[in-house]
């Protein structure tokens, strides 16, 4: 199964909003409401952000938020601080009841 | 605390064998889902595979099936991801991390991660 696609950064103004892409299949992202956000910061676990499309896990700001249209699922950071600058990655259940990940996106705060 | 705490660093020849492990405590382990995932360096993250570790039903990344071995140990709250005979492009980051649940209900994201442990295959 290929990776999902995620453009390769994203940019944006402390207190702007962003929205990172996650693109798909039918046998993924468009066929479950099952799409995870992670957040990477340099060397260190990824850290869950978003699960099942649009749910925050317990700690996680609500400046986080999720959805999904089509094949397509969507990551929007609003007030965007510096500590929001990592790297994202989007992942899906998949048909072969496995998951996959994105490619990643660099957010980088100007 | 819940938490997930993984192997040290190894460093291999190729053809080697090789069992990374990832220990869980402050749960019930054998209640979760773990999977594992890889990063090589300077790249992004990659689906392996998950075990439930209740019955040690087991599935793989069709791209990796077949390359790596998934195992729990109840006994020892500690799920194991091993290679019989390993190769230059295993050399990465592999991070076990824990399905999350919300109530009863398990979802499909990973929200528990082991630290990470580091794998070097050189000759």
């Amino acid at each position: 199964q290929s990776a999902l696609t995620q453009p390769a950064s994203v940019s944006g103004s402390p207190g702007q909003s962003i929205t990172i892409s996650c693109t798909g299949t039918s046998s993924d992202v468009g066929g479950y409401n099952y799409v995870s956000w992670y957040q990477q910061h340099p060397d260190k676990a990824p850290k869950l952000t978003i699960y099942d499309v649009s749910n925050r896990p317990s700690g996680v700001s609500n400046r986080f938020s999720g959805s999904k249209s089509g094949n397509t699922a969507s990551l929007t950071i609003s007030g965007l601080q510096a500590e929001d600058e990592a790297d994202y990655y989007c992942s899906s259940y998949t048909s072969s009841d496995t998951y996959v990940f994105g490619t990643g996106t660099r957010v980088t705060v100007l | 605390e819940v938490q997930l705490v993984q192997s040290g660093a190894e460093v291999k020849k190729p053809g080697e064998s090789l069992k990374i492990s990832c220990k869980g405590s402050g749960y019930s382990f054998t209640s979760y889902w773990i999977g594992w995932v890889r990063q090589r360096p300077g790249k992004g993250l990659e689906w392996m595979g998950i075990i439930y570790t209740g019955d040690s039903v087991t599935r793989y990344s069709p791209s990796l099936e077949g390359q790596v071995t998934i195992s729990a140990d109840k006994s020892s709250s500690t799920a194991y991801l091993q290679w019989s005979s390993l190769k230059a492009s295993d050399s990465a980051m592999y991070y076990c991390a824990r399905r999350g649940v919300a109530g009863t209900y398990y979802y499909y994201g990973m929200d528990v991660w082991g630290q990470g442990t580091a794998v070097t295959v050189s000759s």
